[in-house]
């Protein structure tokens, strides 16, 4: 099946700095790439897609200067929360989709947990 | 606008049938998914529909009604392992999905 890896699994850092996020499809070749948070308890919330080659798409409320997408090649997105503050501490879900097939298909990462402090 | 609906939390005892419904209302339909997702994991997929009726796979059942806007996920022989948040989330007109909060449900010896 479809793999999809994030890297690192979990990062602490402090407020100020910036913080990188991987998100790299294994086995398979990802045009589209999405990028969510997750707050505890609550649902997936999409920040942007991202289609290789291109710049990202954001969400309505998400700071596309802040959160920098790189969607470089076929296998590798990169999410780069800049000047992290203790609100940005979330679970970050990225999530790939095949080129061809069918359209609903979309694999999961296993999340990154970004503590700033 | 768009929304997504399913309760919040539901109990249930190991071994017994559990169903977590899940009503929707967006711009466009183009599937209905269900994930399950464990605390500090990224979701995984359960299924998928995109025509009305049942689908079933192994202990996991989802039904879908488009002119209701209704879906449920039914889960059999509940086994511990199963205490999780289910996500309902819905494809709309552009192919994005648009997610629901999730139901956490408890499984109970």
């Amino acid at each position: 099946g479809a793999v999809v890896s994030q890297h690192p699994s979990w990062v602490i850092c402090k407020s100020g700095t910036s913080v990188k996020i991987e998100c790299r499809s294994l086995d398979f070749q990802a045009t589209t790439m999405f990028w969510y948070r997750q707050f505890p308890k609550q649902s997936l919330m999409l920040m942007a897609t991202s289609n290789e080659g291109s710049k990202a798409t954001y969400e309505q409320g998400v700071e596309k200067d802040k959160f920098l997408i790189n969607h470089a090649s076929l296998t590798l997105s990169t999410l780069t929360v800049t000047s992290a503050h203790p609100e940005d501490s979330s679970f970050y879900i990225c999530s790939a989709r095949p080129p061809g097939g069918d359209s609903y298909e979309q694999y999961f990462g296993p999340g990154t947990r970004l503590t700033v402090t | 606008g768009q929304n997504i609906d399913q309760p919040t939390e539901m109990t249930a005892t190991e071994g017994a049938i559990v169903q977590i419904n899940c009503t929707y209302q967006t711009s466009g339909f183009n599937g209905l998914f269900w994930y399950q997702q464990h605390a500090g994991e990224a979701p995984t997929f359960l299924s998928y529909n995109v025509l009305d009726g049942l689908e079933e796979k192994g202990r996991f059942s989802s039904f879908l009604s488009r002119s209701k806007g209704y879906s449920y996920l039914l889960l059999k022989e509940l086994q511990m392992k199963d205490s999780a948040s289910y996500l309902c989330a819905v494809m709309d007109s552009n192919y994005q999905l648009i997610w629901g909060a999730g139901t956490k449900l408890i499984i109970k010896p």
